[in-house]
């Protein structure tokens, strides 16, 4: 069956505390994998794809990576405004129904 | 542009009542999704389509309806309501290329209580 799972549910850090966000996937075939930030009462907001193992993306203290079995999400000198849940959604095929999210991180940086 | 935009934003039912979730998105995607958020669950798919006219059910479609009669806007009905459709609702809309459905833009969501 396929599965994501992502770790920790919760994790707080001290601004500047750079630290690592985990999702973990068993899948049969690996299409894509997104990363998304979701602010409390909003819908969530796109950050980065990744499609094969190796590949690697940035946007600002944020950096994305993919293993044939997870993804990492480092976040690099955090600042409060980065305090948000972040989710990860594996394509595990071509139909629109092969897209699985996982339950996300609650990440809360402390000023 | 306003990308998608979802209403009502928040909407109490009684149990047995129906009502109708809309949907648009003008950046002429081709694909849309529903999905509802609860807590500890991420996000899960109830119907989507991949283009005017079609529609699909996804993970949780039971309860549900849809239609999608015009590319931009996509609709949601609840037919008779239950405590256990209490939840927040999403719509998404995403590109298709040849690897699938590219990443998705969601509207600000729609809490939707049953009592």
């Amino acid at each position: 069956e396929d599965q994501v799972t992502q770790s920790p549910e919760a994790l707080r850090l001290q601004e500047g505390e750079s630290s690592s966000l985990n999702c973990s996937y068993t899948v049969s075939g690996l299409r894509g994998l997104f990363w998304y930030r979701q602010d409390p009462g909003k819908g969530p907001e796109f950050l980065f794809t990744l499609y094969s193992a190796g590949e690697e993306k940035e946007k600002e203290r944020l950096k994305a990576t993919l293993t044939k079995k997870e993804s990492f999400l480092h976040i690099t000198a955090p600042k409060p405004e980065d305090s948000a849940t972040y989710l990860c959604a594996v394509q595990a095929g071509s139909s629109a129904s092969k897209i699985i999210f996982g339950s996300g991180t609650r990440l809360s940086i402390r000023p | 542009n306003a990308g998608v935009t979802q209403t009502p934003k928040f909407r109490v039912l009684k149990t047995g009542q129906s009502m109708t979730l809309l949907c648009a998105q003008d950046m002429n995607h081709e694909y849309m999704y529903w999905y509802r958020q609860d807590p500890g669950m991420g996000l899960r798919l109830i119907h989507y389509s991949v283009g005017e006219g079609t529609t699909a059910k996804g993970e949780v479609p039971d309860g549900y309806n849809v239609s999608r009669l015009k590319k931009q806007n996509f609709l949601l009905g609840l037919e008779s309501a239950a405590p256990s459709q209490t939840s927040v609702y999403f719509c998404a809309s995403s590109y298709f290329r040849d690897r699938g459905p590219t990443e998705a833009f969601f509207g600000q969501g729609t809490r939707l209580t049953v009592v």
